[in-house]
């Protein structure tokens, strides 16, 4: 089954404890992305990756980091968590050369930095 | 730049009514515009897009949308409402090739009363 997967499905952790989120797709999409989705903001676009070795920030990249060392891996890390991080975290997942293609999304990872 | 608008967070109808959700884009080039689907707990998944071409589009479960390009919107409409609709609904707008950010409007929760 074609799917993005999303690890771990929920997440509570302290200010200050690096953490990792990981995404998975099964596709061989080139492109892949993460969102944050906040109450009243919808989803807005904090890093992507067009393809391995290849990653460049979105709307609200600070405080995030990201890798593409493999086609299928994009995992999102959070050096320093503070509560402002505290949201809804979506990873997606498209071919590439298409702009008008879907993206394919994950369940999402809520996360609470207290 | 593109944004986009929708025009209320909360909408409620009766099972069997029509259902219309308000979209409207700002975009300073032809638009890709679409609609995504967000049900409880889970990922986005696309309804229906418009890339180019006939501007009444259709999409899945009865769906549909309509590119008006004078009044710059993409309004979602489904003629009978069921149960199984209730859903929090996304219009997103893309130009960005490269990117491939989707900017997508902060959503309408629609409730579907029996």
């Amino acid at each position: 089954e074609a799917q993005v997967t999303q690890n771990p499905r929920y997440l509570i952790t302290v200010t200050g404890k690096k953490l990792t989120v990981t995404c998975s797709q099964n596709m061989n999409h080139e492109y892949m992305s993460w969102y944050r989705q906040d109450p009243g903001l919808g989803l807005r676009q904090i890093y992507y990756s067009m393809n391995v070795e290849v990653t460049d920030k979105g709307d609200v990249p600070e405080g995030y980091k990201v890798s593409r060392k493999e086609k299928r891996n994009f995992p999102l890390i959070l050096e320093s968590p503070s509560p402002n991080q505290t949201s809804l975290y979506f990873c997606a997942s498209s071919v590439r050369d298409r702009v008008n293609s879907p993206l394919h999304f994950g369940n999402g990872t809520r996360l609470t930095v207290t | 730049a593109q944004s986009v608008t929708q025009l209320g967070s909360h909408v409620s109808v009766s099972e069997g009514a029509l259902v219309l959700l308000r979209c409207n884009y700002s975009s300073s080039v032809p638009p890709y515009l679409f609609w995504y689907v967000q049900y409880p707990n889970q990922g986005l998944q696309l309804l229906l897009k418009y890339t180019t071409g006939a501007t009444l589009v259709k999409g899945i479960n009865g769906f549909e949308a309509e590119f008006k390009k004078s009044e710059t919107s993409f309004h979602l409409t489904k003629p009978s409402a069921h149960m199984s609709d209730a859903a929090e609904y996304f219009c997103a707008v893309t130009m960005d090739t490269g990117r491939r950010a989707l900017t997508f409007g902060s959503g309408t929760r629609l409730q579907v009363q029996p």
